[in-house]
């Protein structure tokens, strides 16, 4: 199984700044397949970054992914209200698929 | 619009057992694997199992396997997530998900599937309280 570890837990920021939250896996995951969601307070996840780096339909560009191997990356550039939530990734490396423990942002 | 919509809140108690469902509509059924995460209280998620509705092949987590039974009924374009045996331990937000596959190999070149989750339900609440 390979295991994710998200940091950090807790990221609170202003409107406007950068918010960087990082995903390391316990092993390469193959095709950097590398999936990020948000989930805001009482709602379901949705699907944000898949392929490391593609954003799903209607993401908007201020989100980007990044990385390989066993590093990965989301960036929210411009933070908004509305980025207020708990991101998780997820690998499908392999055919047990597992995510990562959440990265909470805060919103100042 | 792809919509996957699912029962209501239940609230259960040891030992019984439940079925929740997801009704989808605005792509074809058959063609897409669909599945359950968990979220325990205050926690992250876990990947149960999956279920292709073109055929009801299954696939379960090894955490799951043998604990719930997934399943699809094409007639009405649903799937549903059985548990059994219920425990305090199984209360917890159950969201199914449309997957996507993906393909890869393995060392020695045999291809395998992987998904990640495009939409999904709104979660279902189960509280499991005596």
């Amino acid at each position: 199984e390979i295991v994710l570890t998200q940091s950090p837990v807790t990221l609170s920021l202003s409107p406007g700044e950068r918010a960087t939250l990082s995903c390391r896996t316990s092993q390469s995951v193959t095709n950097n397949f590398l999936a990020w969601y948000q989930q805001r307070p009482g709602q379901a996840p949705r699907l944000l970054i898949y392929d490391t780096s593609t954003r799903a339909t209607g993401i908007p560009d201020r989100f980007s992914g990044s990385g390989s191997g066993t590093g990965f990356t989301l960036t929210i550039s411009r933070l908004e209200p509305e980025d207020s939530a708990v991101y998780y990734c997820q690998q499908y490396g392999t055919s047990l698929l597992t995510f990562g423990g959440g990265t909470k942002v805060e919103i100042k | 619009e792809v919509q996957l919509v699912q029962s209501g809140a239940e609230v259960k108690k040891p030992g019984e057992s439940l079925n929740i469902s997801c009704t989808v509509s605005g792509y074809t059924f058959t063609r897409y694997w669909i599945g359950w995460v968990r979220q325990l209280p205050g926690k992250g998620l876990e990947w149960m199992g999956i279920v292709y509705p073109g055929d009801s092949d299954t696939r379960y987590s090894p955490s799951f396997q043998g604990q719930v039974t997934i399943s699809a009924d094409k007639s009405i374009s649903a799937a549903s997530l059985h548990l059994s045996s219920l425990r305090a331990s199984d209360t917890a937000i159950y969201y199914c998900a449309r997957h996507i596959q993906a393909y890869y190999y393995d060392s020695s070149g045999y291809p395998h599937s992987s998904y990640y989750f495009d939409y999904w339900g709104q979660g279902t609440l189960v509280t499991v309280s005596s």
